[in-house]
């Protein structure tokens, strides 16, 4: 299967710090990424779209300004939390689409970062 | 939007086969039924995926009824390794459309 590097696996940032988590293809190219946001026992929520080249599609709720995403190239997506406060501790989780085929289009994810602000 | 149900929780013995069910009475004829896991606190693993026939991969077998309003991942042989969150998905594939996550279904496996 495809490879998705999400870095860091953890960070702890004091209140009104910004926060930039990576995620990167390894082995393929990757037009499309999402990233999701996890709390504690709850499913994953889909935060935003992010395509290469263009804008990314924020899901309703979910604030551009505070969660800015940059897709500069086909391997690599950026969220940036910016002025992190406690509340915006959570679980975050990119992933990137990966098209070979008709029918066999699939979603792979990264590891996920906990993030945790003080 | 999630368009799919599941059961919260499961258990199942280890060695034995594990039936997670995924009700989608909903579905278009377009969408595809996938499935994802996600052990704690790591990303989801894809797992498999199908349109109205049955697959199977070296992970999971999907059967899909033929009205295509449900489905069924099978996991042949559970192993202790096996316990974690599974995800039912409907979705049109192809297209760039979101991946929307339900609630899941948390399968245990008991030694």
């Amino acid at each position: 299967g495809a490879v998705v590097s999400q870095h860091p696996s953890w960070v702890i940032c004091k209140s009104g710090t910004s926060v930039k988590i990576e995620c990167r293809s390894l082995d393929f190219q990757a037009t499309t990424m999402f990233w999701y946001r996890q709390f504690p026992k709850q499913s994953l929520m889909l935060m935003a779209t992010s395509n290469e080249g263009s804008k990314a599609t924020y899901e309703q709720g979910v604030e551009k300004d505070k969660f800015l995403i940059n897709h500069a190239s086909l391997t690599l997506s950026t969220l940036t939390v910016t002025s992190a406060h406690p509340e915006d501790s959570s679980f975050y989780i990119c992933s990137a689409r990966v098209d070979r085929g008709l029918t066999n289009e699939k979603l792979f994810f990264g590891s996920g970062t906990q993030l945790s602000v003080l | 939007d999630a368009k799919t149900t599941q059961p919260p929780s499961m258990d199942c013995a280890e060695g034995r086969a594990a039936n997670l069910p995924c009700n989608h009475s909903t579905i278009s004829g377009n969408e595809y039924v996938y499935w994802y896991r996600q052990i704690h606190s790591q990303g989801p693993q894809y797992i498999i995926h199908g349109l109205k026939n049955n697959e199977t991969n070296e992970m999971a077998s999907l059967i899909i009824t033929e009205d295509r309003k449900s489905s069924t991942l099978i996991l042949p042989h559970a192993t202790l390794r096996d316990t974690a969150v599974y995800y039912c998905i409907v979705r049109v594939a192809n297209t760039g459309n979101q991946f929307y996550f339900g609630t899941g279904t948390s399968l245990t496996v008991i030694p």
